[in-house]
């Protein structure tokens, strides 16, 4: 059981080129999400998925775009990358009440830099 | 809207030293809590929750007790150790049908030896 996983780790883009993140849960969770987290500013959520085949814009969803085809898998892609991208991403998962009060399961975080 | 205030840090301390991190909300319903921790290099993990006014959370020596009354969360350890150093988040979820969180700015601990 591996939990949530990140792919990559850790990634530098230049200015305008376009990259995706993956995120993978084998803990069969229905929701999903993408934050970044920068100093001082904790975690921001970008956007998030309630269920195979939905998502929803979170806090600072602009300059990003989301999918989720598959129930374990959230990919969260960036077009044209810029400066203000550069951030560690985390996925997190979790499941809908029963559940215990929506505890998230975090992956480990991927680290851009955007020059 | 929803909002949770922590104390800035760094905060650091020496080894046995007690430990307080401040936290405090703005929500609308009755949230539950969280405080999560993130080690060096690592992502979030839970560390305790509190899902009801006067619950008290627990892990890892750990304490917090969600006080409704003056929208509290603090994070409370009697005896802190070098390995407790990380940054910690306090967090709530108003229990909608999204399941999101918010989340304090973090504060970082460091303990000496």
């Amino acid at each position: 059981n591996a939990g949530v996983t990140q792919t990559p780790k850790f990634r530098v883009l230049k200015t305008g080129q376009s990259m995706t993140l993956l995120c993978a849960q084998d803990m069969n969770h229905e929701y999903m999400y993408w934050y970044r987290q920068d100093p001082g500013m904790g975690l921001r959520l970008i956007h998030y998925s309630v269920g195979e085949g939905t998502t929803a814009k979170g806090e600072v969803p602009d300059g990003y775009n989301v999918s989720r085809l598959k129930k374990q898998n959230f990919l969260l892609g960036l077009e044209s990358a810029a400066p203000s991208q550069t951030s560690v991403y985390f996925c997190a998962s979790t499941s809908p009440p029963p559940h215990p009060h929506y505890e998230q399961y975090f992956g480990p975080g991927t680290r851009l830099t955007v020059t | 809207g929803n909002s949770v205030t922590q104390m800035e840090g760094p905060v650091t301390l020496s080894e046995e030293a007690f430990l307080t991190i401040n936290c405090t909300y703005t929500a609308t319903g009755y949230p539950s809590l969280f405080w999560y921790v993130q080690y060096p290099g690592e992502g979030l993990q839970l560390l305790l929750k509190a899902t009801k006014a006067d619950d008290k959370g627990s892990n890892k020596g750990f304490e917090a007790t969600y006080r409704k009354e003056t929208t509290s969360f603090h994070l409370e350890k009697g005896s802190v150790q070098v390995s407790d150093s990380a940054v910690y988040f306090c967090a709530l979820s108003t229990l909608s049908n999204t399941g999101k969180l918010i989340f304090g700015q973090g504060t970082t601990l460091q303990v000496k030896p």
